[in-house]
């Protein structure tokens, strides 16, 4: 079936460090969204992307879509004790009309 | 401004006990859908709805039966609870745009559910 693999499943980072997390499928994506689970929360919806090659900024966060929209990443910069917590990539599945997870990346944030 | 409401927030069975977990929106969402989470699994689909009247399996639906009698309701019902069912539960909605453009999923707070 439609596998979502995220990479690496665990970060630390020094306070105003960057973080880099990267999503890949074995299959073309349609379309790829990233969430944010603060420790204890739900998944909270950051961004689509649709578009190969596709870039998107939200502050210090940078979303791209691979060219061949197999792969994916998010690469936060100067980290802050705020952006501690999971980050999941989701694509559809095989007939598009399901929402699967990668297995998310836990970012720590040191002091 | 409700969004996803799921109900309850915590429970404890023990095995071989049935329940059901309920998730209700009120954002006329087309699209429901149920997911756990485990320790280093992330979040696996298990059930999930296109649209009243319309349920399909997901990643894990062993254990879990789902309807979708209305569109702003969506419950799991677990039917003999094993210790291997112990989780956190989220439901989830969108309103589906079209086929490979999702809009984004709203999450309920989730349940965390203990099997003894």
């Amino acid at each position: 079936g439609q596998q979502v693999m995220q990479i690496p499943q665990y970060q630390h980072v020094q306070e105003g460090e960057d973080f880099t997390t990267y999503c890949n499928s074995s299959t073309t994506l349609s379309n790829i969204q990233w969430y944010k689970q603060r420790p204890g929360g739900h998944p909270v919806f950051l961004i689509q992307l649709v578009k190969s090659g596709e870039v998107k900024k939200q502050k210090r966060l940078t979303f791209q879509f691979g060219e061949a929209k197999k792969n994916s990443s998010l690469h936060i910069t100067a980290t802050q004790t705020t952006d501690v917590g999971t980050y999941f990539c989701a694509g559809p599945g095989n007939r598009d009309d399901k929402i699967i997870f990668g297995k998310g990346t836990r970012l720590h944030i040191l002091p | 401004n409700a969004g996803v409401t799921q109900t309850p927030k915590f429970q404890v069975l023990k095995t071989g006990q049935s329940m059901t977990l309920q998730c209700a929106q009120d954002m006329n969402h087309e699209y429901m859908s149920w997911y756990r989470q485990d320790p280093g699994m992330g979040l696996r689909l298990i059930h999930y709805s296109v649209g009243a009247g319309i349920t399909d399996q997901g990643e894990v639906p062993n254990g879990y039966n789902v309807s979708r009698s209305t569109t702003e309701d969506f419950p799991l019902r677990l039917l003999s609870a094993a210790p291997s069912q112990t989780s956190v539960y989220f439901c989830a909605s969108s309103s589906t745009a079209s086929l490979g453009a999702y809009s984004p999923l709203h999450f309920g707070n989730g349940t965390r559910l203990t099997v003894t």
